[in-house]
């Protein structure tokens, strides 16, 4: 148990459904992330929050949409997806983004296929 | 820009020591992170060097060497637990994001 947890643990969807996942942590952190994990690939950094506000994006597609309410929980809004966006998404969180991003925590992730 | 590079792929027997290395490119850089990742599982924080030389931590040592712009992760007494993907990750500072290696897939036989 790493204190992120995130739903669903798999979804399916086709390309022109909407679907959210979400992701909440229970660490007391200030950050907040979303990476995308292909296979065989590096693990992919999407965006980042720190205190509540979005200080990164990583030239995302604008298919994908996040908000973050409030530096516990996170979502990540799909919509219109491809195919190739099929992969599994982590949501990670820190003390901070900037002085003690060395360690992360991880969710178990979303394994996403898009038809 | 930064790059990571690992192997895909390393096997050992259960009791044996493995060392799985990671050598980068970079122009600078904080500390060098491990992760570890169980099938279907979230990647898990083992390690990190701010410093060059080893860190220990029970069974699993890290290394780095900035002159040679090179680390290694080190499992001793292999367990057939220990079987996932380990990651090496470069912390860049400055407040900038990690840049993940793309994994190596330790496979511990009986």
């Amino acid at each position: 148990e790493t204190g992120v947890t995130q739903t669903p643990r798999h979804l399916v969807m086709g390309m022109t459904n909407k679907k959210s996942l979400k992701c909440e942590q229970h660490l007391g952190h200030n950050a907040m992330y979303w990476y995308k994990q292909s296979a065989k690939k590096p693990l992919e950094l999407m965006f980042v929050y720190n205190f509540k506000e979005q200080t990164e994006n990583n030239s995302v597609p604008s298919r994908f949409s996040p908000e973050c309410p409030n530096s516990s929980h996170l979502f990540l809004h799909l919509h219109t997806l491809q195919p190739e966006d099929s992969a599994l998404y982590l949501c990670a969180s820190s003390q901070d983004s900037w002085g003690s991003n060395e360690k992360l925590f991880f969710g178990s992730g979303t394994q996403l296929s898009v038809l | 820009g930064q790059s990571l590079e690992q192997p895909s792929e390393v096997t050992a027997v259960e009791g044996a020591i493995v060392q799985i290395n990671c050598t980068y490119q970079t122009s600078g850089f904080y500390g060098l992170s491990w992760y570890q990742q169980h099938d279907g599982g979230a990647p898990t924080f083992l390690s990190y060097n701010a410093l060059d030389g080893l860190e220990e931590t029970g069974r699993f040592s890290s290394f780095l060497s900035r002159s040679d712009s090179y680390g290694y992760l080190l499992l001793q007494e292999l367990q057939m637990k220990d079987s996932a993907s380990y990651f090496c990750a470069l912390n860049p500072g400055s407040a900038r994001q990690l840049t993940f290696g793309s994994g190596t897939q330790l496979t511990v036989l009986p």
